[in-house]
């Protein structure tokens, strides 16, 4: 069975640009997370997809958005690049996230290096 | 709102030796989870063991076990018989029992574990 697959593994951008990152969760998880990796603040949620529908939101500006498809593959985009968005995203899915019991899968992450 | 705090940044261990990790949280909810994830150079995070607050008994995976003290919100990772493929960064994890949270975690800031032969 294929993990969390992330595309791409390395990304470059200048400021002022947008960029969308993809995540292809494990067949029939139906929940994909959204995390952003930094030296300074860590890891920290930005959102959750199930059904196509964002169910979990964290707390980032709404320059960050993200999508779900019927296949429960997600996108999510980055508009207006600011130096300080340089970091690991990192995906993760899971069955159905409804239940806290639920085991996380993650990927190997997008580096996104803004110059 | 919930906090996850690890205060050591850095730990050494030798090889063979046990190594503890420490992890302090903040909540107001009765029912959650706790985890510990493990993050080698490859990124990839690594389920390494999980609790249940509801329940009192500490968990252990092989040699990895947790001291769970809920009164205290603290939830410390052990590592016996440190191995060199135990270095890596060490998160300690809070996810919230309600429903429809699953997908949320929220995470310390790592302890990076460096183990010496």
């Amino acid at each position: 069975k294929a993990g969390v697959t992330q595309t791409p593994r390395y990304l470059i951008k200048t400021r002022g640009q947008q960029v969308t990152l993809s995540c292809s969760p494990i067949s029939g998880h139906r929940s994909v997370s959204w995390y952003q990796q930094t030296p300074g603040q860590g890891l920290q949620f930005l959102f959750e997809y199930f059904s196509e529908t964002q169910r979990n939101k964290g707390n980032f500006p709404g320059r960050f958005s993200g999508r779900q498809f019927s296949n429960s593959r997600s996108e999510m985009n980055v508009s207006t690049l600011e130096l300080g968005d340089s970091a690991l995203y990192l995906c993760a899915s899971t069955y159905a996230g409804g239940a806290a019991n639920e085991k996380l899968f993650f990927g190997s992450g997008t580096q996104l290096s803004v110059l | 709102a919930q906090t996850v705090t690890q205060s050591q940044p850095e730990m050494s261990v030798q090889e063979a030796e046990t190594v503890t990790l420490s992890c302090t949280y903040d909540t107001s909810e009765s029912d959650y989870y706790l985890f510990w994830y493990k993050q080698p150079p490859s990124r990839q995070m690594i389920l390494v063991i999980r609790q249940e607050a509801y329940k009192q008994q500490n968990a252990t995976e092989n040699r990895f076990s947790v001291n769970f003290q809920k009164a205290a919100k603290s939830f410390s990772l052990k590592i016996s018989d440190s191995q060199l493929g135990d270095a890596a960064m060490y998160f300690c994890a809070y996810r919230s029992g309600l429903h429809n949270q699953g997908g949320k975690l929220i995470f310390g800031q790592g302890t990076e574990l460096s183990v010496k032969p």
